[in-house]
């Protein structure tokens, strides 16, 4: 089983609000990932989580604020976007310990109004 | 600056062609290989991963690298129109649990 499940699929917020993106995946992956996607771009990494431990931040605002309660739940949490911040995002894991493809999930669609 | 580098199309071919899609990379320590395939509106499927020198099969996909040439693309046999998307490369360089994307491939097979 290669999935990696996200919730919500759209969310749709004003920038004083707070919500949290939600990802799972249950493939015993060790190494956990947040992107962000624009529109006609690649992926754009923002965190990952090794083992558990944040061991990339690629210098994302601190409106972004990601958690990972177990090895097989990874959040993100939002605050205070701004409308730029609007895009598809992605989270995805990989077995970790030298192997790298990386599993993605299907998505969150956000819009900040 | 490392770099991953793709054509960015369309790659037009018809229905039952070979689509050929290339991709070259800066840093000569990179390790691992990867293709993905991404539908409009949905995220990135993996279809391929390499890791040594020359190619990998898997059904109607071939994954070919060379790094001497630093370069790795991807074969499609048999195209079908449901094999219309883009094409991310994506190379990690060793060392390290991340990738860098090429910006994608657009491939457009005509019926």
């Amino acid at each position: 089983d290669t999935e990696v499940t996200q919730t919500p699929k759209h969310l749709v917020m004003g920038m004083t609000n707070k919500k949290s993106l939600k990802c799972e995946q249950h493939m015993g992956h060790r190494a956990m990932y947040w992107y962000k996607q624009k529109a006609k771009k690649p992926p754009e990494l923002m965190f990952v989580y090794s083992y558990e431990k944040l061991s990339i931040n690629e210098s994302v605002p601190s409106r972004f604020s990601p958690e990972c309660p177990n090895s097989s739940l990874l959040n993100l949490h939002l605050h205070a976007l701004q409308p730029e911040d609007s895009a598809l995002y992605l989270c995805a894991s990989s077995p970790g310990q030298g192997v790298y493809e990386q599993y993605f999930g299907p998505g969150t669609r956000l819009t900040v109004t | 600056q490392k770099e991953v580098e793709q054509n960015s199309g369309p790659l037009s071919v018809p229905e039952g062609a070979i689509a050929s899609l290339n991709c070259t990379y800066s840093d000569r320590g990179s390790q691992s290989f990867f293709w993905y395939r991404q539908y409009s509106g949905k995220s990135p499927e993996l279809i391929m991963f390499i890791y040594s020198n020359g190619d990998k099969e898997d059904g109607r996909f071939t994954a070919q690298l060379n790094k001497a040439s630093q370069y790795v693309s991807l074969l499609i046999r048999d195209s079908q129109p449901s094999d219309s998307a883009t094409y991310l490369c994506a190379v990690n360089p060793g060392g390290y649990q991340k990738v860098t994307f090429g910006t994608g491939t657009k491939l457009q097979v005509i019926p």
